[in-house]
């Protein structure tokens, strides 16, 4: 069974750091590219970030290109995501999500919430 | 960036079919995802490359893609197909190339 398990999220201050991360079981990691997906409250679906199987390259949306560095251990099985000055309104439901196909995403975590918030 | 446009709600009765409309120009040349979120859930895949379903789902999910819109179709509707839908694309020329809709609420 596929399964992607985030962690990580927190109350963090405005202009502060935090480390997502996404740890996957139940398929071939290595031949899969991943995603991190936001939700902010009440809102709408917003992609954010984009790594290929090998690790190269890596795509952000503008919104926090600068600012978040997304990566993968292969061998762990994992794929973070390092966000740094951390804005009020990059409070959201961070999901990563397995990319499949012409572009869908067929896979999702259950979340991990990050507050930035004085 | 490429931009796809949803209308805010569909209400349907029991039993009727749901039509959720996605705008995008050229929407017909790229291939259109569709996922389904209810209240405190991950999204799930219900549509993918604009026809088909991932196992599991039902067969009253069905898309279509035709010049400037796509449309996810949700025949003999539920009570459980109350849920935000959201419309996906794959903008593969593009710095920015994953793109959702706006959402669309379907109130049963």
């Amino acid at each position: 069974e596929v399964q992607l398990v985030e962690s990580g999220g927190a109350l963090i201050q405005p202009g502060g750091s935090l480390r997502l991360s996404c740890i996957a079981s139940g398929f071939t990691f290595n031949s899969f590219e991943m995603n991190w997906v936001r939700q902010a409250p009440g809102k709408g679906l917003e992609w954010i970030s984009h790594i290929r199987s090998s690790g190269d390259p890596k795509q952000y949306a503008d919104s926090v290109k600068g600012r978040f560095t997304i990566s993968r251990d292969n061998a762990k099985k994992s794929v973070d995501l390092h966000m740094t000055g951390l804005r009020v309104e990059d409070t959201a439901v961070y999901y990563c999500a397995r990319s499949w196909g012409y572009g869908s995403f067929d896979y999702w975590g259950q979340g991990t919430v990050v507050t930035v918030s004085s | 960036s490429y931009v796809l446009t949803q209308p805010p709600s569909v209400s349907v009765a029991p039993g009727k079919s749901a039509k959720i409309s996605c705008g995008g120009n050229n929407i017909e040349r790229k291939n259109v995802h569709w996922y389904q979120q209810k209240p405190g859930q991950a999204p799930v895949l219900v549509v993918y490359d604009d026809t088909d379903r991932p196992s599991g789902i039902p067969e009253r999910f069905s898309g279509s893609n035709s010049g400037n819109t796509a449309t996810l179709t949700i025949s003999r509707v539920e009570a459980g197909d109350e849920a935000d839908y959201y419309c996906h694309v794959w903008d593969s020329g593009s710095d920015h190339p994953y793109v959702f809709g706006t959402g669309t609420k379907v109130t049963v």
